[in-house]
């Protein structure tokens, strides 16, 4: 099946600096990407959606100005968390959505995850 | 809009029974559904989808879910569960005008003691 990293996987960091997740579709090209985040014991929590060479769409909640998303070419996203405090250590994953008739016409991969941590 | 309800956050069992986790949508539109399996520190991954079709739809772990339009309901079963089946799990829909955005429950911790 398809195939999503992100790197890194686990990262520490002091408040106030800034911190870049990579989300890559390593053998597809993926028109949309989405950014998750998730609390320990809860379910995901859509921040973003990114598509290629536009703007990315935030949800209702979400400061843009925060979380930085560039979605520089069809394989690569990246989420940029700016002047992180401890209350944005969270489980950051990312998902490829791939419009494939041959898969069905909703289908996503997830990355594996980076765990932040703000110190 | 869409929401999904899985009623039940924990569920132990033990080796070799069966187990059935609980999933319930609300949605106006026809919806595409799935649910995805996660092990702890890890991403998610695709257990099984229904798109239309059949709606008994299989994995190939032996893990089963039917699509019960009615009872707006998915439920996820598997006969006899294994250690290994201890994981997180999440069931979603989506509908074919939101370009592909998933909207998850909460998640069912699934726990399986020898």
């Amino acid at each position: 099946g398809a195939v999503v990293s992100q790197h890194p996987s686990r990262v520490i960091c002091k408040s106030g600096t800034s911190v870049k997740i990579e989300c890559r579709s390593l053998d597809f090209q993926a028109t949309t990407m989405f950014w998750y985040r998730q609390f320990p014991k809860q379910s995901l929590m859509l921040m973003a959606t990114s598509n290629e060479g536009s703007k990315a769409t935030y949800e209702q909640g979400v400061e843009k100005d925060k979380f930085l998303i560039n979605h520089a070419s069809l394989t690569l996203s990246t989420l940029t968390v700016t002047s992180a405090h401890p209350e944005d250590s969270s489980f950051y994953i990312c998902s490829a959505y791939i419009i494939e008739p041959s898969l069905g016409p909703d289908t996503q991969y997830f990355g594996p995850g980076t765990r932040l941590t703000v110190l | 809009a869409q929401s999904v309800t899985q009623l039940d956050s924990q569920v132990p069992v033990f080796e070799e029974a069966p187990v059935e986790l609980r999933c319930n949508y609300s949605s106006s539109v026809s919806v595409y559904l799935f649910w995805y399996v996660q092990y702890p520190n890890q991403g998610l991954q695709l257990l099984l989808k229904y798109l239309s079709g059949s709606t008994l739809v299989e994995s190939i772990n032996g893990f089963e879910a039917e699509f019960n339009k009615s009872q707006t309901s998915f439920h996820l079963r598997k006969p006899s569960v294994h250690i290994s089946d201890t994981a997180e799990y999440f069931c979603a829909v989506s509908v074919d005008n939101q370009g592909g955005k998933l909207i998850f429950g909460q998640g069912t911790e699934l726990s399986v003691k020898p």
